[in-house]
């Protein structure tokens, strides 16, 4: 079990540009969800993904967008980079009714 | 709101003890979770408590309290490898399980 894989693992983007992140869910898992980690900061939800719908959203402006394939893999996209938006992003998948979150290794997005 | 409290930093001797606090305000609580992240990997899940109690697993515990708004997380017989960042994380699953973290306690074991 290859456990949840996110693609690219590093990526450099400048201001203005739009980046999309991919993550593929442990097997067996149905829900995807996407977390935002600054440096030395605990991750924060900016969304989840559940039958291919937006179930549930973080504090996250509309740059932020996101999409949930019949393969229960998922995409993050974001428009309109700011600096600010340099940061780990986390992908963590549940299986069905699922408590425990399993994360992947992470995208490490650098806007310069 | 939400509202997760943690040190930010703790130092601990190797083969020692030592114990995390993590308190909690939010508006919604379906469980306490504790995961463990390296440097630069992915979190793992550590723990979860639902009920007021203790839950160990090895050399780690997970104490919850819903009443206090608090949490613990004990790690025994410390090993260098225990050196990371342990985060606190309160669920809610009204629609989903959405985790809340807190910014996470940096442990450094020393020899």
């Amino acid at each position: 079990d290859a456990g949840v894989t996110q693609s690219p693992t590093h990526l450099i983007k400048t201001r203005g540009q739009q980046v999309t992140l991919r993550c593929s869910p442990k097997s067996g898992h149905d829900t995807v969800s996407w977390y935002q980690q600054a440096l030395g900061q605990g991750p924060q939800f900016i969304f989840q993904y559940y039958e291919e719908e937006e179930r549930q959203r973080g504090n996250f402006p509309d740059r932020f967008s996101g999409h949930q394939f019949p393969n229960y893999s998922s995409e993050l996209n974001v428009n309109a980079l700011l600096l600010g938006d340099s940061a780990l992003y986390l992908c963590a998948s549940t299986l069905p009714r699922g408590t425990e979150a399993f994360f992947g290794q992470g995208t490490r997005l650098t806007v310069v | 709101g939400q509202n997760i409290d943690q040190p930010t930093e703790m130092t601990a001797t190797e083969g020692a003890i030592v114990q995390i606090n993590c308190t909690y305000q939010t508006s919604g609580f379906n469980g306490l979770f504790w995961y463990q992240q390296h440097a630069g990997e992915a979190p793992t899940f550590l723990s979860y408590n639902v009920l007021d109690g203790l839950e160990e697993k090895g050399r780690f515990s997970s104490f919850l309290s819903r009443s206090k708004g608090y949490s613990y997380l004990l790690l025994k017989e410390l090993q260098m490898k225990d050196s990371a960042s342990y985060l606190c994380a309160v669920g809610t699953f009204n629609a989903g399980n959405m985790l809340t973290f807190g910014g996470g306690t940096r442990l450094m074991v020393k020899p």
